[in-house]
């Protein structure tokens, strides 16, 4: 089945710089790539989503990028602001017409400071 | 409703009895997820429920662990003789068949004395 690896656990960054969250999957079928970002006391909220027959997707100050020959994606947030802080996840999914199972990373916890 | 809902918001219970943890997916929403996130850990997929087609176990941990989705809406996710280890927030999540966006619910954290 599919497994994903998402890297650093922590992030620590001055507001205004970037901030970077990568993940590696390991089944082949996977071609749906979603990050969510959970808010303390809440659900996670999909926030950005790439399909495989993209490399790039961008949305205001985020963006994700995604490698299939290396079987990596990474979300990218630009002039990151202190509302941004927050926990990050990725997941792979094979995209299918019918069953669609999600397998999250461990999450990334970004710290944007003042 | 507008969104995904799920209750209790917070469970207390003793070590042995079991729990019930109930949501509500949003209205048409065919596929209902439930996932586990321990403190300070990811998201661990438990089950899936799609239409009525027979759904996907394979995430449960242990056969105390049931769940339940009726008349293809409000699901009902069971512990039995609940253990310590089970305390977590335990997440609800619907969405459209095929299309994968998943809406998540607030959770419902459960600790277990």
């Amino acid at each position: 089945g599919e497994n994903v690896e998402q890297h650093p656990s922590t992030l620590s960054v001055q507001e205004g710089d970037s901030a970077v969250i990568k993940c590696t999957y390991s089944d082949s079928a996977s071609n749906y790539f979603p990050w969510y970002k959970q808010e303390l006391g809440k659900g996670p909220q999909l926030i950005i989503d790439i399909r495989s027959n993209v490399g790039e997707k961008k949305d205001q100050r985020i963006a994700v990028t995604l490698n299939k020959t290396a079987k990596h994606f990474s979300l990218h947030i630009t002039e990151t602001q202190p509302e941004d802080s927050a926990v990050y996840f990725c997941a792979a999914s094979p995209l299918s017409g019918g069953y669609n199972k999600l397998i999250f990373g461990a999450g990334t916890r970004l710290a944007v400071h003042p | 409703g507008a969104g995904v809902s799920q209750s209790p918001s917070n469970k207390v219970t003793e070590k042995g009895k079991d729990v019930e943890l109930r949501c509500d997916p949003i209205s048409g929403h065919t596929a209902l997820y439930w996932y586990r996130q321990s403190l300070g850990q990811g998201l661990e997929f438990l089950i899936y429920f799609q239409g009525n087609s027979a759904p996907d176990k394979s995430g449960l941990p242990s056969d105390r662990f049931s769940a339940e989705r009726t008349g293809g809406s409000v699901s009902t996710l069971t512990i039995q003789r609940t253990q310590q280890e089970d305390s977590a927030v335990y997440l609800c999540a619907s969405g459209l068949s095929g299309a994968n966006v998943l809406t998540f619910g607030a959770g419902s954290r459960l600790t277990v004395l």
